[in-house]
């Protein structure tokens, strides 16, 4: 079975700041997908950013980016020009073999003005 | 396009008794998945249908959890008798494809469920 790890539960940064979230994942599959889903206070999850394995480039979405390391197997995602609708929790998740999408724990972002 | 829709978004129950809740995913959307968040954790599968078929619901704890999609559109999760332990976030998402990170999952809000 996959594992997703994201090792920080909290992080803070100031508005206008440039953050990055770590995520590690586990498996033996050559071919998976990753994600990061974004789930504000109260609000349902969507979806930030996602990157296919097979992929060399990292995937970009105006302010959102992702630095894919797949030898390491790490997808880190960096937010940058933080606005204080990024606060949120940032959840990073895996797709790939006969598993449905396991997300990690998530890493509760919050943006001070 | 109208969202995922889920009811109640809220429900507090003492423990042994029951409780159902409803999703009615993206029209046209053929895969449906149910969702269970506990807090400060990430959401974990409980089930999943392509179309009004169980794909995986390896995860689904089946002594008191169950789940239907009878007609391939709206579905039903149900929790008998609940145990405190069912306190979550039950989350509902669709996806117009199934499986294989081909294609995004839209969530809906969720339904709180408090067992006390």
């Amino acid at each position: 079975a996959q594992t997703v790890t994201q090792s920080q539960p909290e992080m803070s940064v100031q508005e206008a700041e440039t953050v990055t979230l770590s995520c590690t994942y586990d498996t033996s599959e050559n071919n998976y997908y990753l994600f990061w889903y974004k789930q504000p206070p109260s609000r349902q999850m969507i979806l930030v950013i996602r990157q296919e394995a097979y992929k060399q480039q990292n995937a970009t979405e105006n302010r959102f980016s992702v630095n894919f390391q797949k030898a390491a197997k790490s997808f880190s995602l960096k937010i940058s020009d933080s606005q204080l609708g990024d606060t949120a929790m940032y959840f990073c998740a895996f797709e790939g073999g006969a598993d449905g999408l396991t997300f990690g724990k998530g890493t509760h972002l919050i943006i001070q003005p | 396009e109208a969202g995922v829709a889920q009811s109640p978004r809220y429900k507090i129950i003492e423990k042994r008794q029951s409780v159902a809740f409803w999703c009615n995913p993206i029209s046209g959307h053929a895969t449906l998945y149910w969702y269970q968040q506990i807090l400060g954790q990430g959401p974990k599968l409980l089930i999943q249908f392509q179309n009004n078929g169980v794909v995986d619901d390896s995860q689904l704890p089946k002594d008191r959890f169950s789940a239907e999609r009878l007609k391939g559109v709206d579905s039903t999760l149900k929790i008998q008798p609940a145990k405190l332990e069912d306190s979550a976030v039950y989350l509902c998402a669709s996806s117009s494809v199934g499986g294989a990170g081909a294609n995004v999952l839209t969530f809906g809000a969720g339904s709180r469920l408090t067992v006390l």
